[in-house]
């Protein structure tokens, strides 16, 4: 059972254009998470979502951004017109959909976004 | 939603004992603590049960105190592989949220 994938693990994007992040969740796992983290700083939460649902943006930036998690495939996180603040590792986490039992959540590996 | 975590850095010298805390502003159901190294993903470490549950994992133990609504992490005689950034992680129903982070520095 292969763990939480994201890719691409690095993505070096010039101002301007859109970036992709994709995050495929662990198997059995219906609940994924986006966050952001800064260089040197903490993961700050972004959206939550459930396939063809989104249960909390309150994280997400109003423009620009936007998730997605579809019946069929990864979850993908756009960014349009990337600016150099949007320079951060993006972390996706799955969990299955009784989090509140005896089960963990699983993060990936991240993406490092670089806006030149 | 998302918890927030105390202190947000701390820096230790080998041997020393550290307490994380984590609150949120909503009922929880259930706590977990994550350790993430530098340029790595979290990494999970324990989990929490609603009950005034403590847990131990080596020397690094949490408690739960689910009517104050936050969780604590001890790490006692810490050593340099303690390093790292410490994040809760709060269940409360079908959602969950992960904390603001704590950067703990242990040096020799």
């Amino acid at each position: 059972n292969a763990g939480v994938m994201q890719n691409p693990r690095h993505l070096v994007r010039r101002r301007g254009q859109e970036a992709r992040l994709r995050c495929s969740p662990m198997k059995g796992h219906s609940h994924v998470y986006w966050y952001r983290q800064l260089p040197e700083e903490g993961l700050k939460f972004m959206v939550y979502l459930q396939k063809e649902n989104i249960i909390d943006e309150s994280g997400m930036p109003k423009e620009r951004f936007s998730a997605e998690f579809p019946k069929e495939g990864p979850s993908i996180l756009r960014i349009q017109q990337v600016v150099r603040g949007d320079s951060a590792a993006y972390f996706c986490a799955s969990s299955p959909p009784s989090i509140g039992s005896n089960t963990e959540a699983f993060f990936g590996q991240g993406t490092r976004l670089t806006v030149v | 939603q998302q918890p927030v975590q105390s202190p947000q850095a701390v820096i230790l010298r080998e041997g020393e004992d550290a307490v994380i805390n984590c609150s949120s502003s909503k009922a929880l159901y259930s706590v977990h603590w994550y350790r993430q190294k530098h340029g790595e993903a979290p990494v999970f470490l324990m989990i929490l049960l609603k009950g005034g549950e403590q847990k131990g994992h080596e020397k690094i133990s949490a408690s739960f105190n689910e009517k104050k609504q936050q969780s604590s992490l001890y790490l006692t005689a810490s050593q340099l592989s303690y390093s790292g950034t410490y994040f809760c992680g709060t269940g409360a129903g079908n959602q969950f949220y992960f904390g603001t982070g704590t950067s703990l520095t242990v040096i020799p």
